[in-house]
């Protein structure tokens, strides 16, 4: 079965400072695999996504995640947090079932960005 | 901004009651999914319809139910509301062919946020 695993719950940083939101992945077959971002009262926005082209995916906002396939892991990273990174990051993993496309959410992991 | 708009924003009613959400996909998507974010259960997938059919069902309770119109926007009806049912509920649509696509991304709207008192 499918799941997607966020190793911590809350991750706190100072600007300026690398962010490193961990994900593993479990899937039988090769995953899409796909990070969002939540910023308080507001909806999910695609940071960016691994679809088996290159392992090493840039999003937006200087963000980028590395498909390790022996870890099974989709980290996702950034060089320098800024206090506009605040928010709740979700690894989600998709899956072709049945004749649709399902996302599986992770838990979530919510990002504190310090001065 | 996604191009997925969701009214209303805020919703309060009272137990046993019955609303109903709306939601506009961008233009060209012919998907809808709804979801559940509480903080208990986190984001849980409701129901999904492509191009008026409903394809998937989720966590989706008995209580709950939705459509989509031919114009592709989707309503999502909650009836006999509980305190449980209190959440932010996200829809999100994508172009999703129907195929093996799973690389299709959802996009997200804005979120209703149900308050049952």
């Amino acid at each position: 079965a499918q799941s997607v695993t966020q190793l911590d719950s809350h991750v706190s940083v100072s600007e300026g400072t690398p962010v490193l939101l961990r994900c593993n992945y479990s899937s039988s077959y090769s995953p899409s695999l796909f990070w969002y971002v939540q910023h308080p009262n507001k909806g999910l926005q695609l940071l960016l996504k691994y679809t088996s082209a290159a392992t090493l995916v840039k999003g937006i906002n200087g963000f980028e995640a590395e498909f390790k396939k022996s870890e099974t892991s989709f980290h996702l990273t950034k060089p320098s947090a800024h206090m506009s990174d605040a928010a709740e990051y979700f690894c989600v993993v998709s899956l072709f079932s049945g004749g649709y496309n399902k996302l599986i959410f992770g838990a979530g992991t919510r990002l504190a960005v310090h001065p | 901004d996604s191009g997925v708009t969701q009214t209303p924003k805020h919703l309060i009613t009272a137990t046993g009651q019955r609303v109903t959400l709306r939601c506009s996909p961008r233009s060209g998507d012919l998907s809808v999914y709804w979801y559940q974010q509480s903080l208990d259960q986190g984001l849980q997938f409701l129901i999904q319809y492509y191009n008026g059919e409903e394809r998937a069902k989720g966590n989706i309770l008995e209580r709950f139910s939705a459509q989509q119109f031919p114009d592709l926007h989707s309503e999502l009806n909650l009836s006999s509301l509980e305190l449980g049912d209190s959440a932010l509920y996200f829809c999100a649509s994508s172009v999703a062919t129907g195929g093996p696509s799973s690389y299709n991304e959802q996009f997200f709207g804005p979120g209703t946020r149900l308050t049952v008192l």
